[in-house]
Formats: C-alpha cells, sequence, structure tokens
C-alpha cells in the first residue's frame, strides 16, 4: 500500500549543527505537509508544499518538495535547543483522497548534552 | 479562542473494560480523525470522519468504534477486543475550501494506560 518513508529515525546533534530529515513516497502526492510534535506534546503544522520543486523557508527551516513530488526534505541550520521535538511528514494522494494524510514515521532531533 | 478539546488527559483502565475517549472541536471542521501513537511511533489511523452520520476504518480499526452523531464531537470507544490499548491517543480535525488541502489541527491527547 501507500507508504511515506522517512529517515532518519534519530539525529542526535550539537548544538548549533545542522539537521535534515528526508521523506520518500511510493506514489506521487498531491502536497507535503510538515508536523513539530514537542516531547510530550501533539503536532503542530508547520507548513505545507504542494507545487513540483518548491522551496520554502521559515527563519532556520528550509522545506523542499521534490520535482516528481514523491520525496521532500526539511532542513534545520545552526540547530537550537528549542528545536529538540520530532518531525513529520505527511501526504495526500490527490485532491480527492478523503482528507487522509499519508504520515511518515517521524525524525527525532536530540540535542548532545 | 478556537480549538480541539480531548478528555481525560490520562485515562487507567482495568483490562477486559470498556473506555470512551472524548473530542470535542469547535473550528467548524468537516473531518475528523483519530490516530493512535505508540513510544517512539509514528501516526496509525483509527478512523477518520468526513461529515456527521458517516466514518471509515482507518488501518487499525480493529478493537474501536466511534460515532459522528454532531459535527463537534467524535468519541472513540477502545473496546475490550483491543489485544494492546496502552498508547497515546490523538484527535484531529481539518476541512477544505477552495479545493486546498488544509492542515490537521490536533488535540491535546490523551494517554491511555491499561493496567
Amino acid at each position: 500500500g501507500q507508504q511515506v518513508m522517512q529517515i532518519p529515525q534519530y539525529q542526535h546533534v550539537q548544538e548549533g549543527e545542522d539537521f535534515t530529515t528526508y521523506c520518500n513516497s511510493s506514489t506521487t502526492l498531491s502536497n507535503i505537509q510538515w508536523y513539530k510534535q514537542r516531547p510530550g506534546g501533539h503536532p503542530v503544522f508547520l507548513i505545507q508544499l504542494v507545487k513540483s520543486g518548491e522551496v520554502k523557508k521559515q527563519k532556520r527551516l528550509t522545506f523542499q518538495f521534490g520535482e516528481a513530488k514523491k520525496n521532500s526534505s526539511l532542513h534545520i541550520t545552526a540547530t537550537q535547543t528549542t528545536d529538540v521535538g520530532t518531525y513529520f511528514c505527511a501526504g495526500h494522494r490527490t485532491l480527492d483522497s478523503n482528507y487522509q494524510l499519508i504520515w511518515g514515521a517521524g525524525t527525532k532531533l536530540i540535542i548532545k548534552p | 479562542d478556537g480549538g480541539i478539546t480531548q478528555s481525560p488527559k490520562y485515562l487507567f483502565r482495568k483490562e477486559g473494560q470498556n473506555v470512551t475517549l472524548s473530542c470535542e472541536q469547535n473550528l467548524n471542521h468537516d473531518a475528523m480523525y483519530w490516530y493512535r501513537q505508540d513510544p517512539g511511533q509514528g501516526l496509525r489511523l483509527i478512523y477518520y470522519s468526513q461529515i456527521v452520520n458517516d466514518f471509515q476504518k482507518g488501518d487499525i480499526a480493529e478493537g474501536y468504534s466511534v460515532s459522528r452523531e454532531k459535527k463537534e464531537s467524535f468519541p472513540l470507544t477502545v473496546t475490550s477486543a483491543q489485544k494492546n490499548p496502552t498508547a497515546f491517543y490523538l484527535c484531529a480535525s481539518t476541512t477544505r475550501s477552495n479545493r486546498k488541502l488544509n492542515e490537521q489541527f490536533f488535540g491535546p491527547g490523551t494517554r491511555l494506560t491499561v493496567l
């Protein structure tokens, strides 16, 4: 069935280092959404990408949607302690997909002490 | 303030008991969802509803039931048939405007522990 693979599962970084998480879908997606879940919290929407090859930035966060609309990445520059959490990607198969998102398993960002 | 509320935040249940988790939204959203999250895992869809009085099974519906009698409410019942119900349960909602797929808004979640 439809899957979105997300890697890595965990990433340990020193504060100030960069962080990247990648998502790959087995089929074309109509869009990709990114969410952040702080420890003990609930997922919070960050951004949505819709166009092939789209790149969006939010301060130190850069989001990309692949040309084939099958892959996406989130890159954080110079991580801070406030970035700690799990980052999820999720996409819709088509615009008429019954509102159902296909979720990646998430990448947990851990700041080394 | 508009949002999604879930109650209770923590719930303890004895084996063999059914339990109902509440989810209410005042965002006027059409669609509502229930997800299960296990420690260190992603989100797995249990049930979803696009409209009042209609709902569909997600990937892991066995042992769960739902109802959607009102637009703002989507309660989830964890039955005794659910083999391993201890988990974090998240409710979410969304709407769609002008054929744009909008983001899902999540409630704070309910942590269910079966003793």
